[in-house]
């Protein structure tokens, strides 16, 4: 199956500083990617929908100047957390669909975020 | 808000087969039956997924009823590894198929 690689798999960082995370489709172009965040013992919750080119979709609740979405490529999305806190500590997910075709979303294999 | 129920947790004896039943009453014509599962600490798996007729693959069987409003994932011989939380859900085009996750069912293989 097709492979959706995240980086850094784990990360600590300091109060008050930013953290980028990474998220490639090593072998298929995906213009669109889904950003996750999972607390401990609960389910996924959407972040937000990345278009490749364009501004990305935030649900409902989620700030956009926290959270910051870039699709630069077909291949690649970063998330950026910035002037991160504590309770943003959480496990960040990200998905990636084949271009133009129904068929299962590939996801990365998470980044565990610790702010200190 | 996810648009499937699932039951919280299951289990069943290694060798056996393990059905996960999920209810997804509201589901629009064009909506699609997809399944994943996550394993403790890692990205979720996809495992299958149809829009009306019944799917098998290397992994997993995916029984539809015949008015879509339910669903029945088949592990047809349940090892060790399937225990995970196993997550049902319908996405469209119409949303670009987003994937809204519920709250699964936790699914525990007995030796």
């Amino acid at each position: 199956g097709a492979v959706v690689s995240q980086h850094p798999s784990r990360v600590i960082c300091k109060s008050g500083t930013s953290v980028k995370i990474e998220c490639r489709s090593l072998d298929f172009q995906a213009t669109t990617m889904f950003w996750y965040r999972q607390f401990p013992k609960k389910s996924l919750m959407l972040m937000a929908t990345s278009n490749e080119g364009s501004k990305a979709t935030y649900e409902q609740g989620v700030e956009k100047d926290k959270f910051l979405i870039n699709h630069a490529s077909l291949t690649l999305s970063t998330l950026t957390v910035t002037s991160a806190h504590p309770e943003d500590s959480s496990f960040y997910i990200c998905s990636a669909n084949y271009r133009g075709k129904n068929t299962e979303a590939f996801f990365g294999q998470g980044t565990r975020l610790t702010v200190v | 808000d996810a648009k499937t129920t699932q039951p919280p947790s299951m289990d069943c004896a290694e060798g056996r087969a393990a059905n996960l039943p999920c209810n997804h009453s509201t589901i629009s014509g064009n909506e699609y039956v997809y399944w994943y599962r996550q394993i403790h600490s890692q990205g979720p798996q996809y495992i299958i997924h149809g829009l009306k007729n019944n799917e098998t693959n290397e992994m997993a069987s995916l029984i539809i009823t015949e008015d879509r409003k339910s669903s029945t994932l088949i592990l047809p011989h349940a090892t060790l590894r399937d225990t995970a939380v196993y997550y049902c859900i319908v996405s469209s085009s119409d949303s670009s198929y987003k994937l809204i996750f519920g709250s699964g069912t936790r699914l525990l293989v007995r030796p």
